[in-house]
């Protein structure tokens, strides 16, 4: 079956611009992750969805990052007037519920680069 | 606090060996330890887990040791295959909510 997907793969852009990333859970997965990559950086938890509402939005790294998921689908990730140091790749994970230590599933990420 | 030291870095082993990585934390309300295996260009995947209350688990080749006094748990590979290079990642959460990771250990099997 279908996995986690994320759009785009691979997002070049110049600082001061907004940019949307995109992730698609696992079909019927309620609870959806946010994390970011910084090179040669484990996973730094950004915000988690159960269903259409985020409980936990403390990883957030500041007021520029916002996330948002309708439907109980799909999410996106807002990142306003990027700066060089948001340049990281950004995991999106789904699993069946939160809070239960369900396997999370992750997609393969976006590799921002913010030039 | 919440954070989850992981050592070390980087590690290198001959084909067949046993390569241990080490994982430490504070906050005793963690009652989840998975660990995830990362291939390059891919998402992190789960490997295996553990709960507090069992002081080891076996899944085929890999192994968690978990010492709850010490607060310090480890990923032990059995009979390691280059197949099995990779970074390694250990993690906690508090009911499987907000995840914590460490900073990875990238493991190097030679053939």
């Amino acid at each position: 079956g279908a996995g986690v997907s994320q759009s785009p793969s691979n997002k070049v852009t110049e600082k001061g611009k907004d940019v949307e990333l995109r992730c698609d859970p696992i079909s019927g997965h309620t609870a959806l992750y946010w994390y970011r990559q910084s090179l040669g950086q484990g996973l730094e938890f950004l915000i988690y969805f159960q269903g259409n509402s985020a409980p936990d939005k403390s990883g957030l790294p500041s007021d520029r990052f916002s996330a948002e998921r309708t439907g109980g689908s799909v999410s996106t990730l807002t990142i306003q007037r990027t700066q060089q140091e948001d340049s990281a790749v950004y995991l999106c994970a789904s699993s069946l519920l939160a809070g239960s230590t369900d396997t999370q599933y992750f997609g393969p990420g976006t590799r921002l680069t913010v030039l | 606090q919440q954070q989850v030291k992981q050592s070390p870095q980087s590690l290198i082993v001959q084909k067949g060996g046993i390569p241990i990585i080490n994982c430490a934390y504070e906050n005793t309300a963690f009652d989840y330890f998975p660990w995830y295996q990362q291939f390059p260009g891919k998402g992190p995947a789960l490997l295996i887990a553990i709960r507090p209350d069992v002081s080891e688990k076996k899944e085929g080749r890999f192994t968690i040791s978990f010492n709850k006094s010490a607060k310090q748990f480890s990923l032990h590979i059995m009979d390691s295959q280059p197949g099995d290079s990779a970074t390694y990642f250990c993690a906690a959460s508090v009911g499987g909510f907000k995840t914590i990771f460490g900073a990875g250990t990238r493991l190097f099997v030679k053939a």
